[in-house]
């Protein structure tokens, strides 16, 4: 099984401002993907981070506002870019081989 | 597209009793199904994956069947204890040419009472 840590696990921020999470593997997975779980919601895919090259992102989901990159076949990166309350959410990073790991979160709130 | 549903929402039973968490998910043309559990603030631990070929796993104390051609799956858990309380998540991964994306039904938020 894959561990996945996510940097930083909290944070607090005004709006207007940008925050980038990290996302670290301690194994090569195949693919590694973005999720957001808003308040009392279930997951949503944000984006599918691609190796080298642009992330392929969901149906409302633009490379504008969610910049991603992954250098590399461990690491990923999430950009939350000019931000509002309304993306106040946990930012889970995932990693798949086979099955599915997920990393612990990202707990952002937006005021 | 694909839709996955969770019932219920939220279930509270008595320590001992056994848990059957339903999931239904709308296009059967899946690759896997995966269980998971999340505790309140943290993450989401694995619990049990179900290629699309296999009617069902087993691990410990719980065990998830698939029915693909109905659209269903059902995690039980046996002899339900204390520490079982969480929300659990049913997520189907999509053909294998998609990467494996998952899509997660809304979860089931579990009390088990001592």
């Amino acid at each position: 099984s894959a561990v996945i840590s996510q940097k930083p696990s909290r944070d607090i921020c005004q709006r207007g401002t940008s925050l980038t999470i990290q996302c670290q593997v301690d194994s090569q997975v195949t693919m590694m993907f973005w999720y957001r779980q808003q308040p009392g919601q279930s997951l949503t895919l944000i984006a599918t981070a691609n190796q080298g090259s642009e992330a392929t992102y969901e149906s409302g989901f633009v490379i504008d506002k969610f910049p991603i990159s992954r250098p590399n076949l461990t690491f990923s990166t999430l950009t939350v870019s000019n931000m509002s309350p309304e993306d106040s959410s946990i930012y889970l990073c995932s990693g798949s081989s086979e099955l599915q790991f997920f990393g612990p979160g990202t707990r952002l709130t937006v005021l | 597209k694909q839709e996955v549903t969770q019932i219920p929402a939220a279930l509270s039973v008595p320590e001992g009793e056994n848990l059957v968490l339903n999931c239904s998910f709308t296009d059967s043309a899946i690759y896997n199904l995966q269980w998971f559990r999340q505790d309140p603030g943290k993450g989401l631990t694995s619990l049990l994956l179900i290629q699309s070929s296999q009617r069902e796993q087993t691990s410990g104390r719980l065990n998830a069947s698939l029915d693909k051609s109905s659209g269903r799956s059902t995690l039980y858990i046996a002899a339900s204890q204390p520490g079982d309380s969480a929300t659990y998540l049913c997520a189907v991964g999509l053909i294998k040419a998609a990467g494996n994306k998952l899509t997660f039904g809304g979860g089931t938020r579990v009390l088990v009472k001592p």
